[in-house]
């Protein structure tokens, strides 16, 4: 139980485009899941906590225009980086706690996005 | 500001031996406490969970727990080069419903 899966696994977009990032949870409801960011050597940032039905929470720092999410179901959170720029080149993660220890993240395979 | 440092490495040990990793956080009223796993490219799986003072076993992996140092730690008995990867310390953020905060990551080299 507690499998997470991201789509796509891998974007090359150009600047200015605009790119949609899908977490789901295949065998377990989560009303809440976590969107991460990645740069090469550093560890994970917590970008914002998706919250079905109703606004995401964004962490300090996190430009709520520019990371917009949705958590359109219990299943289903996505990241949409709107006009996306060299610097928004990273590898996003999503991860969701699971249902039978909330306090335990489990994590997508990762998004791997590169802006040109 | 809510911290978990981690030694970033690299820690180099020989096929077989023990490999000790270590964490401290600042939040002292976290809770929970997980060892993620992380291979290059990947993303972070969990390894291990503990929540209450002591040792927690599973299989080559021991976790530690010590609430009053604020202190966790990871050993992997009989270390293997699958087991070359990057170790995150995560820790229960007291102020977020199921937050976890991150240390940055120990890498750790297993070499034959």
């Amino acid at each position: 139980g507690a499998v997470v899966s991201q789509h796509p696994s891998r974007v090359i977009c150009k600047s200015g485009t605009s790119v949609k990032i899908e977490c789901r949870s295949l065998d377990f409801q989560a009303t809440t899941m976590f969107w991460y960011r990645q740069f090469p050597k550093q560890s994970l940032m917590l970008m914002a906590t998706s919250n079905e039905g109703s606004k995401a929470t964004y962490e300090q720092g996190v430009e709520k225009d520019k990371f917009l999410i949705n958590h359109a179901s219990l299943t289903l959170s996505t990241l949409t980086v709107t006009s996306a720029h060299p610097e928004d080149s990273s590898f996003y993660i999503c991860s969701a706690p699971g249902s039978g220890s909330p306090d335990t993240q489990y994590f997508g395979p990762g998004t791997r996005l590169t802006v040109l | 500001q809510k911290e978990v440092e981690q030694n970033s490495g690299p820690l180099s040990v020989p096929e077989g031996a023990i490999a000790s990793l270590n964490c401290t956080y600042s939040d002292r009223g976290s809770q929970s406490f997980f060892w993620y796993r992380q291979y290059s490219g990947k993303s972070p799986e969990l390894i291990m969970s503990i929540y209450s003072n002591g040792d927690k076993e599973d299989g080559r992996f021991t976790a530690q727990l010590n609430k009053a140092s604020q202190y966790v730690s990871l050993l992997i008995r009989d270390s293997q080069p699958s087991d070359s990867a990057t170790y995150l310390c995560a820790v229960s953020d007291t102020g977020g419903y199921n937050k976890l905060i991150f240390g940055a990551g120990t890498r750790l080299a297993v070499h034959p």
